[in-house]
């Protein structure tokens, strides 16, 4: 079975600073990873997303994520931290296999990012 | 032009009475779900459907019934609700090819009293 483990619930950065939000996966198939964002009273946004190819990924607001495999991880990071990145993160997981057969989403329980002024 | 939309945005009510929420997508999307966000934030899967067939059904009582009428369409009826149904219900589109790229809606915040 697979599982996502995000290594804790809140971070809180200066702004400027970096970003970095860890996620850890387990997958006994090559997987599916992303990364969502969800800002308070909304919905999730993906941000990005892996798949296959190349291991570092590039999202929207100046995200990125690298894929480790030898660490099964799936961090995401931001160079500089902006007030509006205060929100939750979820990282996910999937596989082939999952998206063919319905498309089921593993969540890990978010990190909440604060950003101070 | 909100790609999912759910309605209602807040729903609160009496233990035992049953509620619906609506779900529409309007991204062409071939495979609709509904996710469960507890107090915790954390996200579960309940059910999925493509075309309109049930695909997922994660353990759900059967006091939850989705129901497509047409793959753009996937609505969630709750009968006799418990004050552990409250919570916020989430519906998302994804179209099968995809790779699994989900898109949420909103979200329904349900208290059940």
């Amino acid at each position: 079975a697979q599982s996502v483990t995000q290594l804790g619930s809140h971070v809180s950065v200066s702004e400027g600073a970096l970003v970095l939000l860890r996620c850890n996966y387990s997958s006994s198939v090559p997987p599916y990873l992303f990364w969502y964002v969800q800002y308070p009273n909304q919905g999730l946004q993906l941000l990005l997303k892996y798949t296959t190819g190349a291991t570092l990924v590039k999202g929207i607001n100046g995200f990125e994520a690298e894929f480790k495999k030898s660490e099964t991880s799936f961090h995401l990071t931001k160079p500089s931290a902006h007030m509006s990145d205060a929100a939750e993160y979820f990282c996910a997981v999937s596989d082939l296999r999952q998206a063919a057969a319905g498309g089921k989403l593993i969540f890990g329980q978010g990190t909440e990012l604060s950003v101070k002024p | 032009d909100t790609a999912v939309s759910q309605t209602p945005k807040y729903l609160v009510t009496q233990m035992g009475n049953d509620k619906s929420i609506k779900c529409e997508q309007n991204l062409g999307h071939d495979t609709m779900y509904w996710y469960k966000q507890d107090s915790k934030k954390f996200l579960k899967i309940m059910f999925s459907y493509n075309n309109k067939e049930l695909i997922i059904n994660e353990t759900v009582p059967n006091r939850f019934s989705p129901k497509s009428p047409d793959k753009a369409h996937l609505n969630l009826h709750i009968n006799s609700l418990e004050l552990g149904d409250s919570a916020v219900y989430f519906c998302a589109s994804s179209q099968r090819e995809a790779l699994n790229i989900q898109y949420f809606g909103a979200g329904t915040r349900l208290s059940v009293l």
